[in-house]
């Protein structure tokens, strides 16, 4: 069965980094898009970042554009998320998703169980 | 913030028919399929609905979605207390070039 398994979150002070990894198992990892979601406390659903089966696409949200990058490691079925300049508006669960299509266009199937990233001084 | 609306709250006795809209554009919900999701409080989203109108395997027949023009619907009939949770709506947006997702819907078993 489709296992996403997130790590890497934490309390870190504001302008700090922090990278976010998700290890993937129980599908081809290779022929799946694989997205970054975010939820802060009591707040919605909000998407991330996106990343193509071949890495030839990634797309991301207007709050992360240009501090933070998506990348996958197809040898090692794992997803990261570097988190650059990070602010307290940023505090939130991430979860992994896998995408039910290669592209990442065609939305997330299935979902990690989330890692809290805190974001203050 | 939400580029796709749905109604903040939707309620139901058990046994009811509960309907939650998810308004959209030309450039989301127009041209992409819908995905609907369930999240029972404090765990991760679950797929409810797929491609508009496919059910993932495991989700219950009472689960229904619907998509005309540009917006969706997701039915919930023969409402029953473990239903209820939070039901969120999403679609690629070509012209955002995102993953957007609806204001959320937090359903209520009276």
């Amino acid at each position: 069965q489709v296992q996403l398994v997130e790590s890497g979150g934490g309390v870190v002070q504001p302008g700090r980094s922090l990278r976010l990894s998700c290890a993937a198992s129980g599908f081809t990892f290779s022929s799946y898009g694989m997205h970054w979601v975010r939820q802060a406390p009591g707040k919605g659903l909000e998407w991330v970042a996106v990343i193509s089966n071949d890495v030839s696409n990634k797309h991301y949200g207007d709050s992360v554009k240009g501090r933070f990058t998506i990348s996958r490691d197809n040898s090692r079925n794992t997803l990261h998320l570097q988190m650059n300049s990070l602010r307290v508006e940023d505090t939130a669960v991430y979860y992994c998703g896998k995408d039910w299509g290669s592209s990442g266009y065609f939305g997330v199937d299935y979902w990690g169980q989330g890692t809290l990233v805190t974001v203050s001084s | 913030q939400s580029v796709l609306t749905q109604p903040p709250s939707a309620s139901g006795t058990p046994g009811q028919r509960v309907t939650i809209s998810c308004s959209g554009s030309s450039s989301n919900i127009g041209i992409n399929t819908v995905n609907w999701y369930q999240q029972l409080p404090g765990t991760a989203p679950k797929l409810l609905i797929y491609n508009n109108n496919q059910r993932p395997s495991g989700v219950p027949d009472r689960f229904s979605g619907s998509k005309s023009g540009t917006s969706a619907s997701l039915a919930i009939s023969g409402l029953q207390s473990e239903d209820e949770a939070d039901y969120d709506c999403a679609a690629w947006d070509v012209t955002l070039d995102a993953y957007v997702f609806g204001t959320g819907t937090q359903v209520t078993v009276l």
